[in-house]
């Protein structure tokens, strides 16, 4: 099993449509995760952090479940500007490593 | 704030030819990191640093060098390009701490022939 795993898409939605991602990740001592928001040929940013149950910012909801072993994103009325590709981040134990998934990748049609 | 550059922006190199990716931060963080990012195969750790004189081996560390000798900068050296390192690579900083947020700077897209 890969320490990180995300479901590659493409996920298509028209605006304005909910959308959720999961990724599911492998080390139960995981303590926080991350996902990052990548551009077509731009580098990752940022996007929400979770460390607890969950986070929640504007349109974004990131869920943790800790039994299972996987977090989720949801999107809210989505945006044509969502459209990118969504990494999953989950930090080693040691804490100096990060260990991405592959992404998942979205388009939002007009 | 510049935040974290790299240069070049593309190269091209023949097999076996060597050259050093540069990369530089601004911002006084700890921590820096060299990723390479395939299609299809996400972001994988090359080679990082907890400061300056300390390095160490991601993932997929073979064919790669690194040094730090200063705080802002972590250069990557391929020693002898092979056509299996054609790829975009990203460099990282981040304060400290594994719940403090990676910085990436642009990427180098790199063609080995």
């Amino acid at each position: 099993r890969k320490e990180v795993e995300q479901d590659p898409g493409p996920f298509n939605v028209p605006e304005g449509a909910t959308v959720a991602f999961n990724c599911t990740y492998s080390n139960s001592a995981s303590q926080s995760f991350f996902w990052y928001r990548q551009d077509c040929r731009k580098e990752p940013k940022l996007l929400m952090s979770v460390y607890s149950s969950g986070n929640e910012d504007g349109r974004f909801t990131a869920q943790l479940n800790r039994a299972s072993q996987y977090i989720s994103l949801l999107i809210r009325d989505s945006k044509l500007s969502d459209s990118a590709t969504y990494l999953c981040v989950v930090p080693d134990t040691g804490g100096f490593k990060t260990i991405f998934g592959a992404g998942t990748r979205l388009f939002v049609k007009a | 704030n510049a935040g974290v550059t790299q240069t070049p922006k593309f190269q091209v190199l023949k097999t076996g030819q060597s050259m050093t990716l540069q990369c530089a931060q601004d911002m006084n963080h700890e921590y820096m990191s060299w990723y390479r990012q395939d299609p299809g195969m996400g972001l994988r750790l090359i080679h990082y640093s907890v400061g300056a004189g300390i390095t160490d081996q991601g993932e997929v560390p073979n064919g790669y060098n690194v040094s730090r000798s200063t705080t802002e900068d972590f250069p990557l050296r391929l020693l002898s390009a092979a056509p299996s390192q054609t790829s975009v690579y990203f460099c990282a900083s981040r304060s400290g701490g594994r719940a403090d947020t990676q910085y990436f700077g642009p990427g180098t897209r790199l063609t080995v022939l």
